[in-house]
């Protein structure tokens, strides 16, 4: 089965870029969608197809995906991104496939 | 503007059928649009469940396909989740969403609904 790996968590201090990684097989030649999760909340919807913002969403928030790994990239940190954040792909065996999640840290 | 609401059972005891229903409002769920059932256990990843198409067409996670099925019923705008032979394991908020198309992201989402397995 098709798997998407992220670090555990990341630190980033107010005003700086914090970068969230996700790992798959040629996940590059796949599109990948990024979540924002805040506690207590439903998943939010922040980049899909790799770099594109939905209607809402700061432009802060930017992605990328080549190779085998995605990175969604939140300039300008503020406190209110702080978050639980899963990438998200589609594999033809498997479906949807969601990674096993980042929790950032404004600090 | 989409609103999507879980509704069913918080309670289901081991061995037993989770049901649950999504109701739509706001948007025809008759649309080219595909609707699907994430869960999340307490503390724990997103796990995609199933995803059924505005014409009925569905789709399963291998390591659940056994036990689910999933339809959607046009004439109520609402789709629904049957996942049988639960165990604690299937302890988890569950959440009905709207993808834009054949495996498209999911860009709305329900509330979620706590779902307890517990005798």
């Amino acid at each position: 089965s098709y798997e998407l790996t992220q670090p555990p968590s990341v630190s980033v201090s107010p005003g700086q870029t914090a970068s969230i990684t996700c790992s798959g097989d040629k996940l590059g030649d796949k599109y990948a969608s990024w979540y924002q999760q805040k506690p207590g909340q439903s998943p939010v919807l922040v980049i899909y197809q790799d770099s594109k913002r939905p209607s809402g969403i700061p432009e802060r928030f930017s992605g990328s995906n080549s190779g085998n790994t995605a990175t969604l990239t939140i300039s300008a940190a503020q406190s209110m991104d702080e978050a639980d954040y899963y990438c998200q792909a589609w594999a033809s065996t498997t479906g949807y496939v969601f990674g096993t999640g980042t929790t950032v840290t404004v600090l | 503007q989409v609103q999507l609401q879980e509704s069913g059972p918080g309670l289901v005891k081991p061995s037993e059928t989770l049901s649950l229903t999504c109701a739509v409002s706001g948007f025809s769920i008759r649309t080219d649009y595909w609707w699907g059932w994430i869960r999340q256990p307490p503390g724990k990843g997103l796990e995609w469940i199933a995803t059924v198409s505005h014409g009925g067409d569905t789709y399963y996670s291998m390591s659940l396909t056994s036990r689910v099925t999933t339809s959607i019923d046009t004439s109520r705008n609402q789709f629904s989740l049957n996942l049988t032979s639960v165990t604690a394991a299937d302890t988890a908020v569950y959440y009905c969403a709207r993808a834009g198309g054949n495996w498209k992201p999911y860009d709305s989402w329900g509330q979620g609904t706590l779902v307890t397995v517990s005798s």
